[in-house]
């Protein structure tokens, strides 16, 4: 399996411009997280799906930030209008809770710079 | 207060010293605890799960306290790529959610020579 895709890698922009992250879980994997990271704040949970369903999102700073799972095999968070504290790197994490096995396994993450 | 808090560090080591990181949590439904490694600009990895009993994996040893809300990671006879920071990691769901992990903010480790 290719792991836990993320695109893009690197993403500049202005700020007021629409940012959209994407994510494709591992196959078989019924959920999904989307975490932030910055060096103030450290690894922050922002929602997380099961079975394509948001479970949580009390982590999305402010609605600014939409996250969706149309499917099982796609996500996307959504950040509209960008502003330059929403800098960090966004990770997409996924795992299959199945036999008890709890590891979430990463992306390698976007690296978001708001300008 | 965070619901996971670790020693943000950095522990500076020589090669072949025995190291110790702590971490406490604050939820007590927590059911799931791990430790995570993360190399620099590197997405987070899985070191090992945390049990009970306490557990071990080579040179890695896990402990639990339950009732003092506590895990610890022990590392011995360190080398030179354990430099990395290592993130405590608890299933902060409550009323017996399974899967909402919440990472600390790190324990940074850099062994030399």
């Amino acid at each position: 399996d290719a792991g836990v895709i993320q695109s893009p890698r690197h993403e500049v922009t202005e700020m007021g411009q629409e940012v959209t992250l994407r994510c494709k879980p591992i196959s078989g994997h019924d959920y999904l997280f989307w975490y932030r990271q910055t060096m103030m704040r450290g690894l922050e949970l922002l929602i997380y799906f099961n079975n394509n369903v948001p479970i949580d999102d009390s982590g999305m700073p402010e609605d600014r930030f939409s996250a969706k799972m149309p499917n099982a095999s796609f996500s996307t968070l959504k950040i509209q209008p960008s502003e330059p504290r929403d800098s960090a790197v966004y990770f997409c994490a996924s795992s299959f809770v199945g036999a008890g096995n709890t590891e979430a396994f990463f992306g390698q993450g976007t690296r978001l710079t708001v300008v | 207060r965070k619901e996971v808090e670790q020693d943000p560090g950095p522990f500076n080591v020589p090669e072949g010293a025995t190291v110790a990181f702590n971490c406490t949590y604050s939820n007590s439904a927590s059911q799931s605890f791990f430790w995570y490694r993360q190399d620099c600009r590197k997405e987070p990895k899985l070191l090992m799960s945390v049990y009970s009993s306490g557990n071990e994996d080579g040179r890695f040893t896990a402990q639990l306290n339950r009732a003092s809300q506590y895990i610890s990671l022990l590392i011995r006879d360190s080398k030179l790529s354990d430099s990395a920071t290592y993130l405590c990691v608890v299933n902060g769901a409550r009323g017996g959610g399974y899967n909402k992990l919440i990472f600390g903010a790190g324990t940074r480790l850099a062994v030399h020579p």
